[in-house]
Order: C-alpha cells, then structure tokens, then sequence
C-alpha cells in the first residue's frame, strides 16, 4: 500500500462545527486530489493541486476549502459543518510527471457524520 | 465531459471461476487513461491495473487482465481464478492527458464483487 495517511479516521461532530481532515503523502508527490464518496460509493473529484500554493476546485462543487503549503500536506477544511456533508473523503496524490498522467494513490479516507 | 458506465452494480462469482466485469466510456480524446481500482470493505481503494490508450497491447497483471477496445469505448476487467480475497467494490475510472488540464479521475458507480466459497 502507498504511502499515503488520512486523520481522522472516522469523525462524528455537531452541525456548525470547523472542522480540518488531515492528508500527508511521503512520497514527495506533487499531485494531490480530495474526492468525496457518497453513501452510494460514487466518488466525484471536489478538489486538486499540482503542487504547493496550488488549489483547484474540481468536478463537484463543494463547500469545503484546501490549502497546499507543504508539499507533503493537503489538509480540507470545513468552516461550518452541515448534515449534508456527511460523507467519506479520500486523499489521493500522483507523482504528476512533467504533464503526464500518473497512477493516484488514495489513502484510508475519513468517514464523517455531520449530526 | 467524460463519463464512465458501469452497468452491474453487483457480481457473484464462485472461488476459482472467472468472473468479467464490464465498464463503457464516453469521451472526444484520444490519449487518455484508465483504471480499475479495488476497494475492500473499510479498507484503501487500491489500483488493480491500468491501460495507456495508445497501446494496442491489454493490460496484465497477475490474475487480472483487461480486454480494452478503443473504438467500442470498452474496458472490461476479467479476474481468473477468483479468491476471496477478491470480494470488493470494483471502480473503472477514466483520465484524460491534457498535458496540465485537470487530470483526476472520472469514476464509473462501482460493481459489488462477491466471491462464494
């Protein structure tokens, strides 16, 4: 399995609650993604970034925040959580080289309920 | 948009039997690539084997091997001698070289693979 870690893993918090869901890769990737997982297993991509101070939001809007300081690090954050972001998140990161689509890489993923 | 269809939500194979499960495409690109990955009950979705668009030759790895048809848009993904170790959800997922575009990956819904001792 990569090297890839997710914390927490599991999360049960009240609504209106901030929340951050931790995601570190040492594998020095520069590529990393956050998908979110719906009850249906269906994953959509909600963000992205090619590499420090890089953030993109992704094919599903999402209300949710990412910041990429460190390379390793790629923490989302939530400013007030609702209901309906309960979900399972997955971290994924790719060596992104030179243009070139790489295999993603997930890790374990936080499942989050939102009460 | 790409888009990509799996059209069983659920399989059931026997311990040792082969089992196909099936994935369709949509997209205008001509380079791109895709994937099946594996995801156990509660634990890390994983990569089973992946198919550059360019080649001609399908994927193999181990057990797993892929029947990848370019013009049909079709990725199947044929596990032989099923194990138990095999029961997950199956995802193919799609993704496009663009050279610097947004390049995650486009998920079918997922198959439910159960594998009968």
């Amino acid at each position: 399995e990569a090297d890839i870690y997710q914390t927490p893993r599991y999360l049960v918090i009240g609504t209106g609650k901030k929340i951050t869901l931790e995601c570190s890769q040492t594998m020095g990737h520069d590529k990393m993604y956050w998908y979110q997982q719906d009850p249906g297993m269906e994953l959509h991509l909600i963000h992205y970034s090619y590499g420090v101070n890089s953030t993109e939001k992704g094919d599903l809007s999402s209300e949710s925040t990412v910041s990429r300081i460190r390379t390793e690090h790629f923490p989302l954050t939530l400013e007030s959580a609702r209901p309906s972001h309960t979900s399972q998140y997955l971290c994924a990161s790719s060596a992104g080289l030179a243009g070139l689509t790489d295999t993603q890489y997930f890790g374990p993923g936080t499942r989050l309920t939102v009460l | 948009a790409q888009t990509v269809t799996q059209s069983q939500p659920e399989m059931s194979v026997q311990e040792a039997e082969t089992v196909t499960l099936s994935c369709t495409y949509d997209t205008s690109e001509s380079d791109y690539y895709l994937f099946w990955y594996k995801q156990p009950p509660s634990r890390q979705m994983i990569l089973v084997i992946r198919q550059e668009a360019y080649k001609q030759q399908n994927a193999t790895e181990n057990r797993f091997s892929v029947n990848f048809q370019k013009a049909a848009k079709s990725f199947s993904l044929k596990i032989s001698d099923s194990q138990l170790g095999d029961a997950a959800m199956y995802f193919c997922a799609y993704s496009s070289d663009s050279g610097g575009g947004a390049d995650g990956l486009t998920f079918g819904k997922g198959t439910h693979l159960i594998i009968q001792p």
